[in-house]
């Protein structure tokens, strides 16, 4: 069964580096979305991509966020400057179809980021 | 906001017991999904149910709608100790253009002791 896929499972940075964190959405889905969960917290909605644009984002999702379709298959989250309070696990997800018209949401297992 | 929220915070069961949680959400939707997170893993999608459907099953999943409460139920029977896991209610924006993001609660923490 297809599924997504994000690498690295796990990274550690220091503060004030980049990271990229990568996705594989399922291959035929068409909105793709990042999503993070800090440690005991809820699952809190990142950005939404559609039609190689951002269709949404939150308030999270600031200017150190960016989002990229490099090619066909993945789907990258880059953050420029981490900071502490960015450590958390950060999920990919993708639908065939918009949540809102009845679409299951798919998520990848995560990249639990660490910064230090 | 919409806003799953579960009920009950925690639960503790035994082996072969039922396990229920409840989800409430505070404006329309139309649909909802419950999906489960193992301790420090990704969320895996278990069901969908869409606003026009009172109730669905997979396998020992039942899952309830009631929109006029605005309230769903996850009900698991006969629990094994590898349900232990999280469980969320998420719920999809409907109001305007729907890009489709998810709107998740607190959780449930389901143990299962064997």
């Amino acid at each position: 069964e297809p599924e997504v896929t994000q690498t690295p499972s796990h990274q550690v940075t220091q503060m004030g580096q980049e990271v990229i964190l990568r996705c594989v959405p399922i291959s035929n889905h068409l909105y793709f979305y990042w999503y993070r969960q800090i440690l005991g917290q809820k699952v809190e909605f990142l950005v939404s991509f559609y039609n190689n644009e951002i269709s949404e984002k939150s308030e999270i999702f600031d200017d150190q966020f960016s989002v990229e379709r490099p090619d066909g298959s993945n789907f990258t989250l880059k953050i420029r400057s981490t900071k502490l309070e960015d450590s958390a696990m950060y999920f990919c997800a993708s639908n065939r179809g918009g949540s809102g018209q009845g679409y299951e949401q798919y998520f990848g297992p995560g990249t639990r980021l660490t910064v230090t | 906001s919409q806003q799953g929220e579960e009920d009950p915070q925690a639960l503790s069961i035994q082996e072969g017991e039922n396990a229920t949680m409840n989800c409430s959400y505070k404006t329309s939707i139309n649909n909802l999904q419950w999906y489960r997170q193992n301790s420090g893993r990704g969320l895996v999608h278990l069901i969908l149910i869409r606003s026009n459907e009172r109730e669905k099953h997979s396998g020992r999943l039942r899952v309830t709608l009631d929109t006029s409460k605005k309230s769903s139920s996850l009900l698991i029977t006969a629990s094994r100790a590898a349900d232990t896991a999280s469980y969320f209610c998420a719920t999809p924006y409907a109001g305007g253009t729907s890009y489709g993001k998810l709107t998740f609660g607190q959780g449930t923490i389901l143990t299962v002791h064997p």
